[in-house]
């Protein structure tokens, strides 16, 4: 059974970056796209973005471009999502998720989220 | 974006009871695959979401087969056969069409 394995919570400042990891049991990684989704304090889950893990091309929501990156270490079977300029609004828990492999989104794993808490 | 609505937002049942949850979406989630871009996902308290139903009406591995998922184009159905203690948490309806997943607001399901 694949796991997605993330950093651990973080504590930033409103303007500062913050970098999550994914890393995948996968070896090497097989799976096509990984999914970046987030959910703040008591409300439901949105997109970030998603990385295709065999060329690195990128899909971002529109309200994060320009402030989120998304990378893939393909030798460490890991993915990052950076994303900059934080408010208080980017508070949230951070997913990946692993796109299965159908040929329409179906996220079939998650990893345990990475809490992004953004204060002064 | 594709906006997608649930309904209701919550839901009180009754152990081996049935339940429904309907997901509606602002436009066809059908994909050129011919299948529906459709999946269902259930946040248990305190735990990731878990995928339950994909391409409309697929149970993922491992669900129990009182989940199933009806429905084509705009309007979907996820429907619990006998509730059990352990279905309660928010279920979520996601979309994946043109590579811009949206959910829906989601629906707890309580006990």
């Amino acid at each position: 059974q694949v796991q997605l394995v993330q950093s651990g919570a973080e504590v930033k400042k409103p303007g500062a970056s913050v970098k999550v990891s994914c890393q995948t049991s996968e070896h090497p990684l097989t799976n096509n796209y990984m999914y970046w989704i987030r959910q703040a304090p008591g409300q439901g889950l949105e997109w970030v973005g998603w990385i295709n893990l065999k060329n690195g091309v990128t899909g971002y929501a529109q309200k994060f471009e320009g402030r989120v990156t998304m990378t893939r270490d393909t030798s460490f079977s890991t993915a990052y999502m950076e994303l900059t300029r934080l408010t208080f609004d980017d508070t949230a828990v951070y997913f990946c998720a692993r796109d299965g492999p159908s040929p329409v989104p179906e996220l079939d794993c998650w990893g345990q989220g990475t809490l992004v808490t953004v204060s002064s | 974006d594709i906006v997608m609505t649930q309904s209701p937002l919550s839901l009180s049942v009754t152990p081996g009871d049935p339940a429904s949850i309907s997901c509606t979406s602002s436009q066809s989630l059908l994909h050129s695959s011919g299948y529906n871009s459709l999946g269902w996902y259930l946040q248990k308290p305190g735990q990731s979401p878990q995928l339950l139903i994909y391409l409309g009406s697929k149970r993922a591995s491992g669900v129990p087969d009182r989940f199933s998922g009806s429905g084509s184009g705009t309007d979907f159905t996820l429907k619990i056969s006998r509730v059990e203690a352990e279905d309660v948490g928010v279920y979520y309806c996601m979309q994946g069409l043109q590579g811009r997943p949206t959910f829906g607001q989601g629906t707890k399901v309580e006990i």
